[in-house]
């Protein structure tokens, strides 16, 4: 069958919009998490994070919301530019691990249209 | 502060051959480094993990023996990828790492088996 990982969810955005990026995450033990953007051929660049007895933390332009509840999570841009267009993924990690493994998800594709 | 360089940015090798990729943290000391592996349009994969002076531990799948992973002093980690096949092909990014929950991503490499 198809692989899910092949197709990118996308979000198409004018310009000056606000922009909402979802991610899912899987363990629920998890505890720290982060958002990173990666541009084309580029590694992945940190955004903001999150630990899990917060459900939300802004930054300069952008906002992280965790609810634990459903373990979901997303990434709030305003006043999304033009150079915002790129890959998004969040990524969780277990801080009680024994080392400092993060899992990412499976990115969203975020284009700004000017 | 906390910047990590890869070299070579991107190789191609024909079948066969073997290539090594370098990553180095250049202003902190790394006790941890991983190596991430990046298909087009998907997530980052992680392959190893790697402390300073002792063995990588591969995530479940990866061959060791085929990609080796050398981490030899708090700022540079290998990572050789031998007998390469164009289904290595593939952009191959590194992190470093001093503190939980604190990763640094290095630019990638892109590795074309031809």
């Amino acid at each position: 069958g198809e692989s899910v990982g092949l197709h990118l969810p996308t979000l198409s955005v004018q310009e000056g919009d606000n922009s909402i990026i979802n991610c899912a995450y899987s363990n629920s033990a998890s505890d720290y998490f982060i958002w990173y953007k990666q541009e084309s051929g580029k590694g992945p660049q940190f955004i903001i994070d999150i630990r899990s007895n917060m459900d939300k933390r802004q930054g300069q332009r952008v906002t992280v919301l965790l609810n634990k509840t459903v373990k979901h999570l997303s990434l709030q841009i305003a006043a999304t530019q033009p150079g915002d267009s790129a890959v998004y993924f969040c990524a969780e990690n277990y801080s009680g691990g024994s080392n400092y493994k993060l899992t990412f998800g499976k990115g969203t594709l975020l284009t700004v249209n000017p | 502060g906390a910047v990590v360089s890869q070299h070579p940015s991107w190789v191609i090798c024909k079948s066969g051959t073997s290539v090594k990729i370098e990553c180095r943290s250049l202003d902190f000391q790394a006790t941890t480094m991983f190596w991430y592996r990046q298909f087009p349009k998907q997530s980052l994969m992680l392959m190893a993990t790697s402390n300073e002076g002792s063995k990588a531990t591969y995530e479940q799948g990866v061959e060791k023996d085929k990609f080796l992973i050398n981490h030899a002093s708090l700022t540079l980690s290998t990572l050789t990828v031998t007998s390469a096949h164009p289904e290595d092909s593939s952009f191959y990014i590194c992190s470093a790492s001093s503190a939980p929950n604190e990763q640094y991503f290095g630019p990638g490499t892109r590795l074309t088996v031809t």
